[in-house]
Order: structure tokens, then sequence, then C-alpha cells
């Protein structure tokens, strides 16, 4: 059975941190691996998604890796913004089609 | 283009009641889902859709029902409310299988009292 892991659960960060969230899974039979923000009492909103095939993307200050064979992702956010507070969940796309999510990591940037 | 969205966005029921959630996309897509989302518990698969007329269930689909009539729309039902099935509720749809990604909608908050 998948597994999804978020470290850290929690982060607290001054304004102006560039910062890293890691995700790990078990089983790299994977299509792709998505990450999303989650704003308190709100939807899930996706920032990237990676192909299995490809190694990172880049949206702004945003830049996700993936290594598949050691079944790791990494969030990167550069100097970081109190904007940027949220929960970020990663989650990966199985061959079977469905979607196992991490418990993600909530971030606060202070200002 | 509105994406997925959910129909109501709060809700409470009293146990024993009965109600249903609606979701709608208006990206053409052909797999949908329904997923609840709990303190602690991460968001869990309840039921899924992989096209018009088509329903499988989930990681936890006891005590709900779903339905697929038209391509746009997953219906979620729920025939007698526990206090147990409290939860956020998101809808979520996906071009098809493969490489592609999720979108989700804003969620339904219900309490069951």
């Amino acid at each position: 059975k998948q597994e999804v892991t978020q470290i850290p659960a929690a982060l607290s960060v001054p304004e102006g941190e560039n910062l890293v969230l890691n995700c790990s899974f078990t089983d790299s039979a994977i299509y792709n691996l998505q990450w999303f923000r989650q704003d308190p009492g709100k939807g899930l909103t996706s920032l990237l998604l990676i192909q299995s095939s490809q190694r990172e993307q880049t949206s702004g200050r945003l830049n996700a890796s993936l290594d598949k064979s050691s079944g790791r992702s990494t969030l990167y956010i550069a100097a970081s913004q109190p904007g940027d507070s949220a929960t970020y969940l990663c989650a990966v796309k199985e061959y079977g089609n469905k979607l196992v999510f991490g418990a993600g990591t909530i971030l606060r940037v202070k200002s | 283009n509105a994406g997925v969205t959910q129909t109501p966005k709060f809700r409470v029921l009293k146990t024993g009641q009965s109600m249903t959630l609606l979701c709608a996309q208006d990206m053409n897509h052909e797999y949908m889902y329904w997923y609840r989302q709990d303190p602690g518990m991460g968001l869990r698969l309840i039921h899924y859709s992989v096209g018009e007329g088509t329903t499988a269930k989930g990681e936890v689909p006891d005590g709900y029902n779903v339905s697929r009539l038209k391509k746009q729309n997953f219906l979620l039902g729920l025939e007698s409310a526990a206090p147990s099935q409290t939860s956020v509720y998101f809808c979520a749809s996906s071009r098809g299988q493969g490489q592609y990604g999720y979108t989700f909608g804003s969620g339904t908050r219900l309490t069951v009292v």
C-alpha cells in the first residue's frame, strides 16, 4: 500500500528565508506527483505537477523536484512571504489512477 | 471558467437525516472523485468515477452512495447521516488516467449533530 510522508509536519520561518518541504513515498509505480496549497477553511490549489519522467518543475518562486527511484520530492520556496503561510500537501498518482496524499506541512512565515 | 463547483458550502444535519452533495465541473473531465478530509487523517478517497454512468468504491465508501448520470456532475449521497460523517468533503476531477493532474473544488463543510 502506498504511503506518503511529509516532513516537517510544521515549519515557522522569518520572512525572506528560502525553505524546503519534503515528501517521500513508498511505491515508485506512479504517474506523477502533485503539490497543493490549502489555506485554512479553503480548498486545494494545485501548485506544481511533476510527471514521473521529469526531474523538476518551476513556477515563480516555487521549484519542485522528483527523484522517483528514491521515492522523494522536495518543494523549494524562495524568498518566503507571509502570504505563503498555508498547509502544503503532496500527492502521488498511482498506476491505479488514485491520488494518495501526505498529511501536509503547515507553514507559517512571520513578518 | 468555474472549474469544479461544490454545493452547498456548509450544512448541518441531524443524525439519521439524508442529503446529497453536488459536484459540477465544466472542463469536460472524464474522471471525478469524492474525498473527505479529517484532522490527523488527511484526505481519503470515498468513491470515484471513470466516466458517465460509472462509479467505484474508494478507501472509505461505507455510508455513502454516488451517482454519475451526467458527465459534468458527480453526486455524493448520505442516506442516514451519522456523527462520524462530520467532515470536510472535497470533489475533484481529472482529464483521464495517466499523466493528468487533479483539480479540486472548494469543499463542503458538513456537521452531523
